[in-house]
């Protein structure tokens, strides 16, 4: 696609509850970052894909966090029994070369847990 | 962890005025980036700066790159109601990935009143 596709826009769910969330990344990029942006603060990095791998798992917040990558393309985050304090933006950016810091970000999963 | 300070955290300008904001850290960068993000979007890359003392354009935006790494400004001149949004610092994580992970300022929320 022209850019990085995100779904859903907004998610609403309750505390408990397992969501997923998708990414499909610019054509041809092959890494792939996802963010989190809690309000009014900069963006926190999650996880990187290399085509299908994940190498940096290291900004998980905790082990219900869980991502992965299918066919070097789309991606999905699954954050298992929510949590009030998962409530955030969730960013998904993917770059051309496995050694480029300009990043493209879709539009973002605005994530709401009641 | 590795930490980007931007200032102001937020700037309130009249239409036409020119706007100044700053990102510091303690680590030495070698690549500044400057992101703005609009109301329920992703950041969108504006300048990239990869030399110390350099010094790029954009239409009415001027970012540089300090001469000790450690620092960058973004200039917007004769502002318009559509400069008004969020914008972020950006440098690669201070780990020596290989990878484009990035670590961000916290944002300048930027309000221009006509």
């Amino acid at each position: 696609g022209a850019g990085v596709s995100q779904s859903p826009s907004n998610k609403v769910t309750e505390k408990g509850k397992d969501v997923e969330l998708r990414c499909d990344p610019i054509s041809g990029h092959t890494a792939l970052y996802w963010y989190r942006q809690s309000l009014g603060q900069g963006l926190e990095f999650l996880i990187y894909f290399q085509g299908n791998s994940a190498p940096d798992k290291s900004g998980l917040p905790s082990d219900r966090f869980s991502a992965e990558r299918t066919g070097g393309s789309v991606s999905t985050l699954t954050i298992q029994r929510t949590q009030q304090e998962d409530s955030a933006v969730y960013l998904c950016a993917s770059t051309p070369r496995m050694v480029n810091t300009e990043a493209f970000f879709g539009q973002g999963t605005r994530l709401t847990v009641v | 962890g590795q930490q980007l300070n931007q200032s102001p955290q937020s700037m309130f300008i009249q239409e036409g005025e020119d706007v100044s904001m700053n990102c510091t850290s303690s680590s030495i960068f070698n690549t500044w980036l400057w992101y703005k993000q609009d109301p329920g979007e992703g950041p969108v890359l504006l300048i990239a700066l990869y030399k110390a003392g350099e010094l790029t354009s954009n239409g009415r935006l001027t970012a540089q790159f300090g001469i000790t790494r450690k620092d960058s400004f973004l200039n917007i001149s004769a502002s318009i109601p559509s400069d008004v949004g969020i914008y972020f610092c950006a440098g690669p994580y201070a780990g020596g990935t290989s990878y484009g992970k990035l670590t961000f300022g916290q944002g300048t929320i930027l309000t221009v009143h006509p």
